[in-house]
């Protein structure tokens, strides 16, 4: 079974502080994904990784994919109360494509 | 909105009763999946449909659970004889395969509360 473990699982913050948000998993996956989820809402897609050691830039977002391909990172800059969410690893296997899942990471930035 | 849709979004029923979602999908994508979520979890692989085709089915999919996607459009999703354990949030995606990479849109999802 393939199980995706994200670290911390819970983060409190304050507006203008960075962090970083971790994905691991003993599996080697084609890609991965990551996403937000906002209470009420499904997953929303904000970056696909695909070559291990590969980085990606979303504004103030960095995502990383491990050389290994079997886990990542996500890092944010200057968190704003926007950025609140639950944020969510998925690893995409071979095939078709099935996400797994993390066990995600509830993120609360403060003004 | 030409995004996925579910309906409804909320449902509550008395344990024992069959409940039946609904996920249309993004026109054109041809590839259809249901996911579960409970509190406090990322959302888990139920089953998923290339076109009418229902081509692989989670082990955490009962035999109380049915899925359909009769003329490869919209999807039903049908619990017989709920259980409280079923209580979670039922997300649909949709996706258009093409090559390697696909992106998966999902719906807000249904949120069920069996009592």
């Amino acid at each position: 079974t393939q199980l995706l473990e994200q670290s911390p699982q819970f983060l409190s913050i304050q507006e203008g502080e960075n962090l970083t948000v971790y994905c691991n998993s003993s599996s080697v996956f084609s890609s991965l994904q990551w996403y937000r989820q906002e209470p009420g809402e499904g997953p929303v897609l904000l970056v696909t990784v695909v070559t291990g050691g590969e980085v990606k830039k979303l504004k103030r977002l960095t995502f990383q994919f491990g050389d290994a391909r079997k886990d990542s990172s996500l890092h944010i800059t200057a968190a704003q109360p926007g950025d609140t969410g639950l944020y969510l690893c998925a690893g995409v296997g071979t095939g078709f494509q099935k996400l797994v899942f993390g066990t995600g990471t509830r993120l609360l930035v403060s003004p | 909105d030409t995004g996925v849709s579910q309906d409804p979004r909320h449902k509550i029923t008395k344990r024992g009763q069959n409940v039946t979602f609904r996920c249309d999908p993004i026109s054109e994508h041809n590839r259809l999946y249901w996911y579960r979520q409970t509190l406090g979890q990322g959302p888990e692989f139920l089953t998923y449909f290339q076109n009418e085709a229902q081509l692989e089915k989670s082990r955490l999919l009962s035999d109380r659970f049915s899925a359909e996607r009769p003329k490869g459009s919209f999807s039903t999703l049908e619990i017989q004889r709920t259980e409280q354990g079923d209580s979670a949030m039922y997300l649909c995606a949709s996706s258009l395969a093409r090559g390697s990479l696909e992106t998966q849109y999902f719906g807000p999802g249904t949120r069920l509360l069996v009592l």
